[in-house]
């Protein structure tokens, strides 16, 4: 089955830019999709089609995809991206997650 | 988007099943494949399986074949899954969300609120 591997933290300081990584076997080739989860929320989509932005999510947030990996980065990080970050892929038409990369904002 | 409304807390005994509801509204039913997605408590996201709304097919992560099946219903706009032979590893929240026109390269751009499954004998 196909496995997506995150780093389990990235600490950022407040106004820096936070990258967090995603990366699986021919992953640019495939869709990346990413989440940000709040505890007991559920997750918001913040990045589909590897680049794009849903409506209302901040520019900050932007999106990646080529050769192996994926890269999720907030620029400007502000204490309400707080959060757990979730990559995703699919495979055979199931969602394939990463494990999660908790953000925190020192 | 669409606004997805699921079904409350259920604790079960090993051995039982569940069965798990998601009202969709304000948008066309029809026009989004709902998926269901688990949390198990402090651990990641993972994917049971989905359903077309328009057809009812569906497909089922290689983990769960044989103990789930997602259905719908499209008089009521609600999706449904169910999951059997249940074990305490299937303590979890369970998700319902939703892919407009089964299009992968969305991604997911409605949740549900989540419902806790305990499994506890």
């Amino acid at each position: 089955s196909y496995e997506l591997t995150q780093p389990p933290s990235v600490s950022v300081s407040p106004g820096q830019t936070a990258s967090i990584t995603c990366s699986g076997d021919k992953l640019g080739d495939k869709y990346v999709l990413w989440y940000q989860q709040k505890p007991g929320q559920s997750p918001v989509l913040v990045i589909y089609e590897d680049t794009k932005r849903p409506s209302g999510i901040p520019e900050r947030f932007s999106g990646s995809n080529s050769g192996n990996t994926a890269t999720l980065t907030i620029s400007g990080t502000q204490a309400m991206d707080e959060a757990d970050y979730y990559c995703q892929a699919w495979d055979s038409s199931i969602a394939v997650f990463g494990l999660g990369t908790k953000v925190t904002v020192l | 988007q669409v606004l997805l409304v699921q079904s409350g807390a259920e604790v079960k005994k090993p051995g039982a099943s569940v069965k798990v509801s998601c009202k969709a509204s304000g948008n066309i039913f029809t026009d989004y494949y709902i998926h269901w997605v688990r949390q198990a408590p402090g651990q990641g996201l993972e994917c049971l399986g989905w359903v077309n709304p328009n057809n009812g097919g569906t497909n089922y992560a290689q983990k769960f074949q044989g103990r789930v099946t997602v259905t719908r219903d499209t008089s009521i706009t609600t999706a449904y899954m169910e999951l059997n032979s249940l074990t305490s590893d299937d303590t979890a929240v369970y998700y319902c969300a939703t892919l407009k026109d089964g299009v992968v390269k969305y991604g997911f751009d409605s949740w549900g609120q989540g419902t806790l499954v305990t499994v506890s004998s």
